[in-house]
């Protein structure tokens, strides 16, 4: 079945770095959410991208959707603690369902 | 705040019990989801529906069953629980648009 990879799996960073994760489907996509999972809470609904090439922005955090539609990837500004958690990208493919697909996810970690 | 609800947030229970975990939620989706979650990996969909009585198997082999006899309520059982069941199950509708709206969990413990 289709997968949704997402990469890296983990990610430290110092406070005030930035951090980027990036997901990869094999297979055209009709759009693509992002969603961010605190430790020990559900995943939230952050973004979602529709048009090749899109380009959103939300303060720190800034999401793209590829030219083919079949990559996407979130870039956080100068990361804070708030920041840490797991990162999911959830896809839904062309063929038209609303099932979506969620990503392997990366987990953020921001020191200090 | 989303109005997606679920229960019970927390349950112990011994093998071959028969459970069913709920999920009821007041924003009028039609499309309702259960994932299983393992702490800090990915969401993998169990079941999924798109309206009353509709429902569909996902990509996850699962001894379990749904229901969806009303819009706001999508029931998810287990008729025979298993340590290998021992996980979180997290609901979520979607509205047209697309966004999920996920509720908290219920973290389930067979033993």
């Amino acid at each position: 079945g289709q997968q949704v990879m997402q990469i890296p799996q983990y990610q430290h960073v110092q406070e005030g770095e930035d951090f980027t994760t990036y997901c990869n489907s094999s297979t055209t996509l009709s759009n693509i959410q992002w969603y961010k999972q605190r430790p020990g809470g559900h995943p939230v609904f952050l973004i979602q991208l529709v048009k090749s090439g899109e380009v959103k922005k939300q303060k720190r955090l800034t999401f793209q959707f590829g030219e083919a539609k079949k990559n996407s990837s979130l870039h956080i500004t100068a990361t804070q603690t708030t920041d840490v958690g797991t990162y999911f990208c959830a896809a839904r493919t062309t063929s038209g369902t609303y099932k979506y697909i969620f990503g392997t996810g990366t987990r953020l970690k921001v020191l200090a | 705040e989303a109005d997606i609800y679920q229960t019970p947030r927390y349950l112990v229970i011994g093998t071959g019990k028969k459970i069913t975990l709920e999920c009821s939620q007041t924003m009028g989706h039609d499309k309702m989801y259960w994932y299983q979650q393992d702490p800090g990996m990915e969401l993998h969909l169990i079941h999924y529906s798109y309206g009353v009585n509709s429902t569909e198997k996902g990509d996850l082999s699962s001894e379990s069953t749904v229901s969806r006899i009303r819009t706001e309520h999508f029931p998810l059982t287990l008729e025979s629980a298993r340590p290998s069941h021992t996980s979180q199950y997290l609901c979520a509708s979607r509205e047209v648009q697309g966004s999920a709206f996920f509720g908290q969990g219920t973290r389930l413990t067979v033993v």
